[in-house]
């Protein structure tokens, strides 16, 4: 069975630095990766995802992730924090032909003025 | 764009109450699922189903039941509310049948935040 890990529950960064959230993944195949995005009192909105082909793959809002099969990771980078990036991030992975995708437990990112 | 709709942002009931948590997909996905969401314990999944009239226990379907009668609708029931169910509830929906639709992910809607007094 597939899993997901998000290292660090809380991440603080200023604005103008580089964001780094970790994700690892265990699966026994190839997966879909997946980084969602939640603002407060708000579902989740879906900011990138890698399927096939290219393993760097960009989002929305300026965010990137890059599989990394070899480390079973797919971080979540942005070169340059803005005071609208504080959110929840949510990592989540799945199997081709699977019908549910699974969960990290979420990073809180805060950006400092 | 898909939308999905939960019926409400905010709710307030007491213990023992039944409630009925409401979500409403328009592009015609097959599957339909209902998460809990609590500080600390991220996206928990209550109840799932792939297509009319099915559904599946997720993690935590204790105290929950659900219906779908109508493939745009999926119901969140609880059945005698208690304190501990005081959450975020998340509806999400994704279709199915060519594999690589499972890469679109989900889509969620913007959650109901039930109060359990």
């Amino acid at each position: 069975a597939q899993s997901v890990t998000q290292l660090g529950s809380h991440v603080s960064v200023s604005e103008g630095a580089l964001v780094l959230l970790r994700c690892n993944y265990s699966s026994s195949v190839p997966p879909y990766l997946f980084w969602y995005v939640q603002y407060p009192n708000q579902g989740l909105q879906l900011l990138l995802k890698y399927t096939t082909g290219a393993t760097l793959v960009k989002g929305i809002n300026g965010f990137e992730a890059e599989f990394k099969k070899s480390e079973t990771s797919f971080h979540l980078t942005k070169p340059s924090a803005h005071m609208s990036d504080a959110a929840e991030y949510f990592c989540a992975v799945t199997l081709r032909g699977a019908q549910k995708l699974v969960f990290g437990q979420g990073t809180r990112l805060t950006i400092n003025p | 764009d898909v939308k999905v709709t939960q019926s409400s942002r905010y709710l307030v009931k007491r213990t023992g109450e039944k409630v009925f948590l409401e979500c409403v997909q328009d592009m015609d996905h097959e599957n339909m699922f209902w998460y809990r969401q609590d500080p600390g314990l991220g996206l928990r999944l209550i109840y799932f189903s792939y297509d009319v009239k099915m559904k599946e226990k997720g993690d935590i379907p204790e105290g929950y039941s659900v219906s779908r009668e109508k493939k745009e609708r999926f119901s969140l029931i609880l059945e005698s509310a208690s304190t501990n169910q005081t959450s975020m509830y998340l509806c999400a929906s994704s279709g199915r049948g060519v594999v690589a639709r499972v890469g679109y992910g989900y889509t969620f809607g913007s959650g109901t935040r039930l109060t359990v007094v």
